[in-house]
């Protein structure tokens, strides 16, 4: 039990573009998901908490216009990245916990690439 | 805010040997994860072990939480076990992971 997933598992767009990222439980419901963000040979950076049905929070130094996350449902939340730029290229990871501050499960992770 | 440090950075080992890996933080946590990222980038879940002692096949982690460290132990360790280790923790109740930088094992056969 306690299934992430990520879809798109890859994904190459052109500078100035959005592209969106979901990140769904599927075998159970979570109030609360977390994104991450990790560069090559780094650790995982946390970039939001997104809750169910209100805003998001982010951390210090994350543009929230750039980084809009959505949690519209309790299995479902979303990463858009507004007007990428080749900086903007990472592995974003996604994880979510069955009681909001338990145990986290982690999603396969999304590598986005802007050219 | 709270700092994760793990120990050593990089790991290389020859298959069948035992190794322990060190994750130290500055804070009191509410609770505390290992996990193991494999080469596609999957975070495995290893152990959840605010205190104590627990064990799951040839790995057993420690977490003594009143000395702000954890130990995981790996033992007869195999090729499959190379990949970066993750510490990361739980403090307050925010529900918030901070990871330390991981450490990198390579296990040559």
């Amino acid at each position: 039990g306690a299934v992430v997933s990520q879809h798109p598992s890859r994904v190459i767009c052109k500078s100035g573009t959005s592209v969106k990222i979901e990140c769904r439980s599927l075998d159970f419901q979570a109030t609360t998901m977390f994104w991450y963000r990790q560069f090559p040979k780094q650790s995982l950076m946390l970039m939001a908490t997104s809750n169910e049905g209100s805003k998001a929070t982010y951390e210090q130094g994350v543009e929230k216009d750039k980084f809009l996350i959505n949690h519209a449902s309790l299995t479902l939340s979303t990463l858009t990245v507004t007007s990428a730029h080749p900086e903007d290229s990472s592995f974003y990871i996604c994880s979510a916990s069955i009681a909001g501050v338990g145990e986290q499960y982690f999603g396969p992770g999304t590598r986005l690439t802007v050219t | 805010g709270i700092q994760v440090e793990q120990s050593p950075p990089d790991l290389i080992l020859q298959e069948g040997a035992n190794s322990t890996l060190r994750c130290n933080f500055s804070d009191s946590v509410n609770n505390l994860q290992w996990f193991h990222q494999n080469p596609w980038g999957q975070l495995i879940n290893l152990f959840y072990i605010p205190s104590g002692t627990k064990q799951n096949g040839r790995l057993s982690a420690t977490t003594v939480a009143t000395e702000r460290y954890s130990l995981l132990y790996i033992s007869s360790s195999q090729t499959t076990d190379s990949g970066v280790y993750f510490c990361a923790v739980h403090p307050g109740n925010t529900g918030k992971l901070i990871f330390g930088q991981g450490t990198t094992l390579q296990v040559k056969p």
